[in-house]
């Protein structure tokens, strides 16, 4: 099984409506990352978050880190075309801490219709 | 500041060809790490470099290994390629200093497409 699961794995939603994505890791987690990636293209970066109850938003898009549950969750408010892409949670565990090795979630692959 | 940079961008191989790929990370950032990414298997991570040694790797073979320069730009080898070698190679850079309770942010690169026929 995965490290890392997202779900869901695709989204269609129309133009104005909320969406989540949720990522549950199986292990504990250090920190959590969200990216957005447009396909074939490099990753860009959205959020990190390290603590939980965490909560950062960017413009329209808020995370949030449950540390209980070790899941977090991306939710875009009144969703826009600009929006859709894939969307990849990454995280540390504790066994690697804080270096640089990210186990990625298969991604969230998100449709916005006008 | 500018972004994470790689070159090339594309490129096409033949089956027991070498390649060598190149990352420069953000100004001020000694991490680098690689990922190789496919449609099966998703995101990878293959190795981290910090101050030019190697941090941490992950299960891939021997034919894929990497270097990092005093300068913190990173190169990574692929020898003897194979046709499952195919992906987009990414490359990530952080600050990367090991200190208690700290996480870094990592930026990506726009990566490398590597063809292999």
């Amino acid at each position: 099984s995965q490290e890392l699961e997202q779900s869901p794995q695709s989204l269609i939603v129309q133009e104005g409506k909320n969406l989540t994505i949720n990522c549950t890791s199986s292990k504990t987690l250090y920190g959590l990352y969200w990216y957005k990636q447009k396909y074939g293209e490099g990753l860009i970066f959205l959020m990190m978050l390290q603590k939980g109850g965490e909560e950062k938003s960017h413009e329209k898009i808020t995370a949030k880190l449950d540390e209980k549950k070790q899941q977090s969750s991306l939710h875009i408010t009144a969703s826009q075309p600009s929006h859709a892409g894939i969307y990849l949670c990454g995280a540390t565990h504790r066994r690697t801490g804080n270096t640089g090795k990210l186990i990625f979630g298969q991604g969230t692959t998100l449709q916005v219709k006008p | 500041k500018a972004g994470v940079t790689q070159t090339p961008r594309y490129l096409i191989k033949t089956r027991g060809q070498q390649v060598t790929l190149s990352c420069s990370p953000i100004s001020g950032h000694r991490s680098v790490s690689w990922y190789q990414q496919t449609p099966g298997q998703g995101l990878q991570f293959l190795f981290e470099y910090f101050s030019e040694t190697q941090r941490n790797k992950g299960n891939f073979p021997g034919r894929f290994s990497g270097r990092q320069f005093s300068n913190s730009r990173s190169e990574m080898n692929v020898s003897t390629l194979e046709l499952g070698d195919s992906a987009l190679y990414l490359c990530a850079s952080s600050m990367g200093q090991l200190k208690d309770g700290q996480r870094y942010e990592q930026y990506f690169g726009p990566g490398t497409r590597l063809t292999v026929t």
